[in-house]
């Protein structure tokens, strides 16, 4: 089974910062690599496909790269409603599996 | 507008069993194009995939749960469903049903029910 593992588990920033956060696979996913963003209460929206590839509505503010191992998400300027938890999740192998997450806290 | 909402007991004894329903409404279960899921998030904890479905009946779970998960479509009823055996207070989570794309953002949760509380205590 593939293991995914986030940093950091979470940061505290401001708005208008910028902000990234790391995902790292045990093995190779490729580009099969989703990110989702979360608030309180309510269910994981999806944020990023393909490692880079926004899912239709996301802001552009929003950005990922990487493939293989390692990858990031980063937030350009972070915006009120940003505050959220994130995950990854690799798409390449089942089981399909998740990060840890990361909480973006002011 | 696809719809996905979870149904089932808020509360369990330890040693019974977990059961639920998600209800698929705006689209067709049977659409060759997604597989239909099943995940967990313990309060203040992470995701954790249970398993899927799909729609010929083709399932398949975590290895860390497999022993215990059954998973089941009704394509009649547009609805599948999730049954957990043995439950321990670690099986306390919220549960949420989704689904899965083999489109273009291949094996992504898309659409996600709201999820609900499940707790387990005597």
């Amino acid at each position: 089974d593939i293991q995914m593992t986030q940093s950091p588990s979470s940061l505290f920033a401001s708005v208008g910062d910028r902000v990234t956060i790391t995902c790292r696979a045990s093995q190779s996913v490729r580009n099969y690599l989703n990110w989702y963003q979360q608030t309180p209460g309510k269910p994981p929206k999806l944020l990023m496909y393909a490692a880079s590839t926004l899912q239709s509505g996301v802001p552009s503010r929003f950005s990922g790269s990487g493939s293989g191992t390692d990858f990031t998400l980063t937030i350009s300027s972070l915006q009120p409603e940003d505050f959220a938890s994130y995950y990854c999740q690799q798409a390449y192998t089942t089981p399909l599996s998740f990060g840890g997450g990361t909480k973006v806290e002011i | 507008q696809l719809q996905l909402q979870e149904s089932g007991p808020g509360l369990v004894k330890p040693s019974e069993t977990l059961s639920l329903t998600c209800s698929v409404s705006g689209d067709s279960i049977s659409s060759s194009d997604y597989y239909w899921a099943w995940i967990r998030q313990p309060p203040g904890k992470g995701l954790e995939y249970i398993g899927n479905i799909y729609y010929t009946g083709s399932a398949d779970s975590a290895p860390s749960l497999k022993s215990r998960v059954t998973i089941s479509v009704d394509r009649s009823k547009n609805q599948f469903s999730l049954k957990l055996r043995s439950v321990t207070g670690a099986d306390t989570a919220v549960y949420f049903c989704a689904r899965r794309t083999l489109g273009v953002a291949t094996n992504s949760f898309d659409f996600w029910g709201q999820g609900t509380l499940v707790t387990v205590s005597s």
